[in-house]
């Protein structure tokens, strides 16, 4: 059974970098599954943040391409989050996903991590 | 950056039939994608539940009932869930989701409550 657990500052400062690793047990990372971040405001929806797969293509939300960074550590067994230049329209529950290759469906899925902005 | 509309709210009672709705905008047509749904209850992650293409290409999560369905109407360019006989354990937040061109787009979820 695959499972996937967030870990992070919970508090960041406005104008800091949110930084966030996704831990991948009971399976590889270097499988055959792109490993997205998802992001949930307090009260709000969903929005896709972007993905990763092994071999380092990423896919990025434009909406906030120009501060994010996904990438990969196969020897970790984990994917990482970075999010430059936030604001307390940041703060949310970060969530870590998996989608499969030629799916696009998250079929496992972090418990989340509230992340807040603030000084 | 598509737009998927969904009702901020909808309720239905026990034994009762719930119609969902995700609404495209009228540039993308709904007949061009997957429509994927999801379900969250407060305090958990979103659990995938169901996506539906056609009638012939559709798909159900790993342990989602039967009764969780989907479909679209495509005169109204809406993707919908259809939960038959409502059990209050279906209360919950839906997300529906598409995915144009490699970017992961989620609707604004609709509260289903079970009277």
């Amino acid at each position: 059974q695959v499972q996937l657990q967030e870990s992070g500052p919970g508090l960041v400062k406005p104008s800091g970098t949110l930084s966030l690793t996704c831990a991948v047990s009971g399976g590889s990372i270097s499988s055959s599954n792109w490993w997205s971040w998802v992001r949930q405001p307090p009260g709000k929806g969903l929005e896709w943040i972007g993905e990763i797969y092994h071999s380092g293509s990423t896919n990025y939300n434009p909406s906030l391409k120009s501060r994010v960074t996904i990438s990969v550590d196969k020897s970790k067994n984990q994917f990482s989050l970075k999010l430059s230049s936030v604001t307390a329209a940041d703060t949310a529950v970060y969530y870590c996903a998996r989608r499969g290759l030629n799916s696009r469906e998250f079929d496992y899925w972090g418990q989340g991590t509230l992340v807040s902005v603030s000084s | 950056q598509p737009v998927l509309t969904q009702p901020p709210s909808s309720s239905a009672s026990p034994g009762e039939s719930a119609r969902l709705t995700c609404t495209l905008p009228s540039d993308i047509n709904v007949g061009t994608y997957n429509i994927y749904w999801y379900q969250q209850k407060p305090g958990s992650p979103p659990r995938y539940l169901l996506y539906y293409y056609s009638d012939s290409d559709k798909g159900q999560g790993s342990g989602v009932p039967s009764r969780f369905s989907g479909s679209k109407d495509a005169s109204a360019n809406t993707g919908i869930l259809l939960i038959s006989g409502l059990q209050s354990e279906d209360e919950a937040d839906y997300y529906c989701m598409i995915w144009p061109s490699n970017l992961g787009v989620f609707g604004g979820g609709t509260k289903l409550t079970v009277l």
